[in-house]
Parts: C-alpha cells; sequence; structure tokens
C-alpha cells in the first residue's frame, strides 16, 4: 500500500468553473476524511465518510461543495461555481474506525481560482 | 467542548539548540494525543501518538513528547534541533465523545536559525 494518493496535486481554474478532486485513502482503512487549509493555519475539517456513508459535513460547507464516496474506498470532493476564497489546500486522509493509529494524510490538492 | 491550544504561534530556535513546542488541551475525557509536522507545500505527517501506557513517547525524527494528565499537557521536544526540523507542527486531540476525529492546535511554525 502507498499510502493516501491525492490527484491532482495542483489545479488552476477560472473562477466560475467547477473542479473535481479524488483521494485514494489506505485501503483497509473504513473512515476518510477531508480537510482544508489556507496558509498559516491549522486543517479546517470538512466532511467524513465511514465505508460510503458520510457522517459528518461542516456547518462552514457552502452548497456548492459536495463530497462522495461511492463504493467506501475513493473519494472525490467537487466544488461547483468556484469563487476566489476557495483557494486552499485540499487534504484527505484516512483512518481506522477509532482512529487510535492516527490519521495518515496524502499530500494534498493547491487549488487556485483566479 | 474539547480544545486545543499551541502556545505558541512561532518558535525560533538555533541549530542544535534544543526545542520545546508547547500543547495544551481541555477534555473532560479520555484522548488519545498526537503530534504532525507539515513541511511547506506537503500534507501532515504523523510524528508520535499517546493513546495509553508511559507517559513519554518517541517519535521519528528524534522528537518525544509527555504526556501530563494534571496539566492537561502534550509537549513536543528536541534535544538538538536541524535545518531540516523547520515546519509547522500541529498538536491534535481524538476524544470517544467525538466520534474520535481529530481537534486540532492552531499550528507552531519552528524556525531553525544557523
Amino acid at each position: 500500500d502507498t499510502g493516501v494518493s491525492q490527484d491532482p496535486r495542483h489545479k488552476i481554474t477560472k473562477r466560475g468553473q467547477n473542479v473535481t478532486f479524488r483521494c485514494d485513502p489506505i485501503s483497509e482503512h473504513n473512515r476518510l476524511y477531508w480537510y482544508r487549509q489556507t496558509l498559516g493555519q491549522g486543517p479546517e475539517f470538512l466532511t467524513y465518510f465511514q465505508n460510503e456513508a458520510q457522517l459528518e459535513k461542516s456547518r462552514l460547507l457552502s452548497d456548492r461543495f459536495s463530497a462522495e464516496r461511492p463504493k467506501g474506498s475513493f473519494s472525490t470532493l467537487e466544488i461547483q461555481r468556484t469563487e476566489q476564497g476557495d483557494s486552499a489546500m485540499y487534504l484527505c486522509a484516512s483512518s481506522s474506525q477509532t482512529g487510535a493509529a492516527g490519521y495518515t494524510f496524502g499530500s494534498g490538492t493547491r487549488l487556485t481560482v483566479v | 467542548a474539547q480544545s486545543v491550544t499551541q502556545l505558541d504561534s512561532q518558535v525560533p530556535v538555533f541549530e542544535e539548540a534544543p526545542v520545546e513546542l508547547r500543547c495544551n488541551y481541555s477534555s473532560s475525557v479520555s484522548v488519545y494525543l498526537f503530534w504532525y509536522v507539515q513541511y511547506p507545500n506537503q500534507g501532515l505527517q504523523l510524528l508520535l501518538k499517546y493513546l495509553s501506557g508511559s507517559t513519554l513517547v518517541k517519535g521519528i525524527n528524534g522528537f518525544e513528547a509527555e504526556f501530563n494528565k494534571s496539566q492537561t499537557s502534550f509537549h513536543l521536544r528536541k534535544p538538538s534541533v536541524h535545518i531540516s526540523d523547520t515546519a509547522e507542527y500541529f498538536c491534535a486531540v481524538s476524544v470517544m465523545d467525538s466520534n474520535y476525529q481529530l481537534i486540532w492546535g492552531a499550528g507552531t511554525k519552528l524556525i531553525i536559525k544557523p
């Protein structure tokens, strides 16, 4: 297992366009998390899945954001009608159900909205 | 509600000097404790964790941390830092009440001076 993979590493898009990011977690992990991180800040929780079920979504997450994990394996995060304020690093992590071993993070997708 | 406080946003230290990065948490129930490191433009990497047992835990890259239940602290230490330790360090806790989700500190930027 090569860890958590995120694709793409970088994405530049024009304001108003839709973007989709992919995350492939560690195969034995049934939990998958999405975070957003802006410069100089800690990770901000967006949403998480246990298997294919989306169990929690941040109240800060607008309706333009949607995430899926259709078969309980990889996940996608879509942002519709992107805004400049969406520019950030989007981090994916996976863990076991108790998280006792900690989360394993991917390298992130850096989104720049111009 | 649980919270994590990292008291210093930046810690400058000379190369080969010792360093301590402070982390305090609040929780009325038992917690798991973690330190993560983030190098520039990368995801987060687990440095070390405390689940139970010995209060002194050793991690990667020569770092260690001590869990102090009475002071609700989990400070990170290294006896001699190197230029390569320049990074941001995040303390995090997970609790059963939060369904084991990680609660993050704001991060401490470690700046190594030559």
